[in-house]
């Protein structure tokens, strides 16, 4: 079974706004890890956020981690039409490269 | 570097044939896992090797084997295909306990 459920399952916005997507998680986790995927190719890694690590960025996009809550998000900001993509959490629990992934949120962003 | 690259990229089989995937990490990684995508499953871990060992394996039937040879390339096997099985199997490759990196993907359809 997945580690993780994303919220929302869809997302539609406009080019220019930000979009947020939520992860929930049941387990203590090593770190966790957000992914791009783009109509059913390769997994592109966007960053990694370890559990003694509260807050992330990198370039368009910040990632937050709760562990308190089990529950992550990741902000893109300034969204562009090439961001539309499914958003996948990943949790990492034993540090093995085992990961659990979550649901996966479908953005779509519109010129 | 070169990424991670998988072959074939799609392959059609029938049920009761088994197949076998190839993976080659990226130039360096000692860490290599496989994950199934179905629509019904979303993402699921099959296993991961590290230096020719197998050191996790997911909820899979044991259909589904692998192996990794000195050079760090992986294949996956699984024998008497079912419909079930058709789906796009990722490959990825870690240096260590960290990010991973994915191949393409090869999708398998079994009619």
């Amino acid at each position: 079974s997945q580690q993780g459920e994303e919220d929302p399952q869809a997302l539609s916005i406009q080019e220019g706004e930000n979009a947020t997507m939520n992860c929930s998680y049941k387990t203590s986790i090593n770190n966790l890890q957000w992914y791009r995927q783009n109509s059913g190719r390769g997994l592109v890694h966007l960053i990694l956020i370890r559990s003694n690590e509260r807050e992330k960025h990198s370039g368009r996009l910040r990632v937050t981690l709760d562990t308190s809550k089990k529950s992550s998000s990741l902000l893109i900001t300034a969204s562009r039409a090439a961001d539309t993509a499914s958003y996948f959490c990943a949790t990492d629990e034993t540090g093995a490269n085992n990961l659990f992934f979550g649901t996966g949120t479908r953005l779509t962003v519109i010129p | 570097k070169a990424g991670v690259t998988q072959t074939p990229r799609y392959l059609i089989k029938t049920r009761g044939q088994q197949v076998t995937l190839s993976c080659s990490p990226i130039s360096g990684h000692r860490s290599v896992s496989w994950y199934q995508q179905t629509p019904g499953q979303g993402l699921q871990f099959l296993f991961e090797y590290f230096s020719e060992t197998q050191r996790n394996k997911g909820n899979f039937p044991g259909r589904f084997s692998g192996r990794q040879f000195s050079n760090s390339r992986s294949e996956m096997n699984v024998s008497t295909l079912e419909l079930g099985d058709s789906a796009l199997y990722l490959c990825a490759s870690s240096p260590g306990f960290d990010t991973q990196y994915f191949g393409p993907g090869t999708r398998l359809t079994v009619l």
